[in-house]
């Protein structure tokens, strides 16, 4: 069966600094993979989307990138965290329709 | 543009009672709409979903009710439940062909409340 992993569950970071989370996904190949941000208060926003290895498309301009290195591994990052980063990060992959979600993670920049 | 809009950030149905949950979207190119639950830090995960071919899809409690020409879809439960209490997502997507047909547009969120 397939699962998404993604870590860590919770980050606290000075702003400033840098960010890196990962996702991994098993039991599956070439998954489409995607980036979301749960902003509070607001809708989940669609950062990145990934159709293949070192293949990213952004869906917004921001402070952070995103990287495919292996085909069921998505990186999220940033050089310098600002503030308005902080949010609940979510990780997902699909194939046809339907996504499905990771866990979450939780940034608070302070 | 938000081009999917839950206009209720929150409801609160007694337990038993049926909850009403609203979609409204602008794309007249979305051609699939999902429903996903959502508990606090946790993804959401997968409840229902309806092709635009279709104007109802039932699934035990969960039904989903489309109206295309209004660009509508509500989510009903019945009876409600406590552990229904979350955040329900609606998402839609559609327009051309190969990866756009698979990039989710998501509302901002109903959260539900059920009242023991």
């Amino acid at each position: 069966s397939q699962t998404i992993h993604q870590w860590p569950a919770t980050l606290v970071q000075p702003v400033g600094s840098p960010l890196s989370l990962e996702c991994t996904v098993e039991g599956t190949s070439n998954p489409n993979l995607y980036w979301y941000r749960q902003a509070a208060g607001r809708g989940l926003q669609l950062l990145f989307y990934s159709i293949g290895i070192d293949q990213i498309s952004s869906e917004v301009p921001q402070n952070l990138s995103a990287s495919r290195p292996q085909d069921r591994q998505f990186i999220l990052s940033s050089k310098k965290l600002l503030l308005s980063d902080s949010g609940f990060y979510l990780c997902a992959w699909s194939r046809v329709y339907g996504y499905t979600f990771g866990s979450g993670t939780r940034l608070t920049v302070v | 543009d938000q081009q999917v809009k839950q206009n209720s950030p929150s409801l609160s149905v007694q337990e038993g009672r049926i909850s009403i949950l609203n979609c409204d979207y602008t794309n007249s190119m979305f051609d699939y709409f999902l429903w996903y639950k959502k508990y606090p830090a946790e993804g959401p995960t997968f409840l229902i979903s309806i092709s635009s071919i279709k104007d109802k899809n039932e699934d035990g409690r969960f039904t989903v009710f489309l109206n295309k020409s209004a660009k509508h879809l509500s989510l009903h439960i019945v009876p409600s439940q406590p552990g229904d209490s979350a955040v329900y997502f609606c998402a839609a997507s559609g327009g051309t062909l190969g990866f756009g047909n698979e990039k989710l547009t998501f509302g901002t969120g109903t959260r539900l409340t059920i009242i023991p």
